[in-house]
């Protein structure tokens, strides 16, 4: 399976950009790059996907670099309530059928 | 809408019993995906059914089985429990087609003792 590296941890304060980075070297040309979050106790929640383009919505942004070896998240203006284990997933499919590969994900840590 | 769920939320067993394990997917979707999270660990993929049926499978022995039924429900079925089987159980639903997102469930805590 592709797989992903992400920094085990990361830091920030409260309003504050953060830009979570995240390498798939061995992505292959269908494999779309999620990132989901996990708060203590709960299931990942969908943050953002894309494939080739930036893509922006209401909770992040996604940068891919142009050759998809490489792709970052970014929360605008963090807030307490961001602080989770961050994601970076490859969905990848396979004869129909698609799975997400998780990584071990980065644990963000929001300062006040 | 009640998104997905799962149930037992906690169940504990003893080494060699059989657990099942149930998700409901959310409204509108008819594909479910089982993931295995050790403590301190992402997620794993154990399987994923569509239409009935076991469509991908990831590297777990075949102690693990599942089932979907006609209404996309699913259980995951795990026989003669090992320690090691400890962990999160998360339920994952999603639409078939179409590039769109998973709905995760809050999963069940299995510790084997």
């Amino acid at each position: 399976d592709a797989k992903t590296t992400q920094p085990n941890s990361m830091e920030s304060n409260e309003e504050e950009p953060v830009h979570l980075p995240c390498n798939h070297s061995t992505i292959s040309g269908t494999d779309y790059i999620h990132w989901y979050r996990q708060l203590p106790s709960q299931g990942p929640e969908y943050v953002i996907h894309g494939l080739t383009s930036n893509v922006n919505n209401r909770m992040a942004s996604l940068a891919i670099a142009e050759d998809r070896k490489s792709s970052t998240l970014i929360l605008h203006r963090a807030t307490l309530r961001d602080a989770a284990v961050y994601y970076c997933i490859l969905r990848v499919q396979i004869q129909g059928a698609q799975k997400l590969v998780f990584g071990q994900g980065t644990r963000l840590t929001i300062n006040p | 809408d009640a998104g997905v769920t799962q149930s037992p939320t906690h169940l504990i067993k003893t080494r060699g019993q059989q657990v099942t394990l149930r998700c409901s997917p959310k409204s509108g979707h008819d594909t479910v995906s089982w993931y295995q999270q050790a403590l301190g660990q992402g997620p794993q993929f154990i399987f994923q059914y569509y239409e009935e049926e076991e469509r991908q499978r990831g590297n777990f022995p075949d102690r693990f089985s599942g089932h979907q039924f006609p209404n996309y429900s699913s259980e995951l079925n795990v026989n003669a429990l090992l320690l090691g089987d400890s962990a999160l159980y998360l339920c994952a639903s999603s639409r078939r087609w179409g590039n769109t997102e998973a709905f995760f469930g809050q999963g069940t805590r299995l510790t084997v003792v």
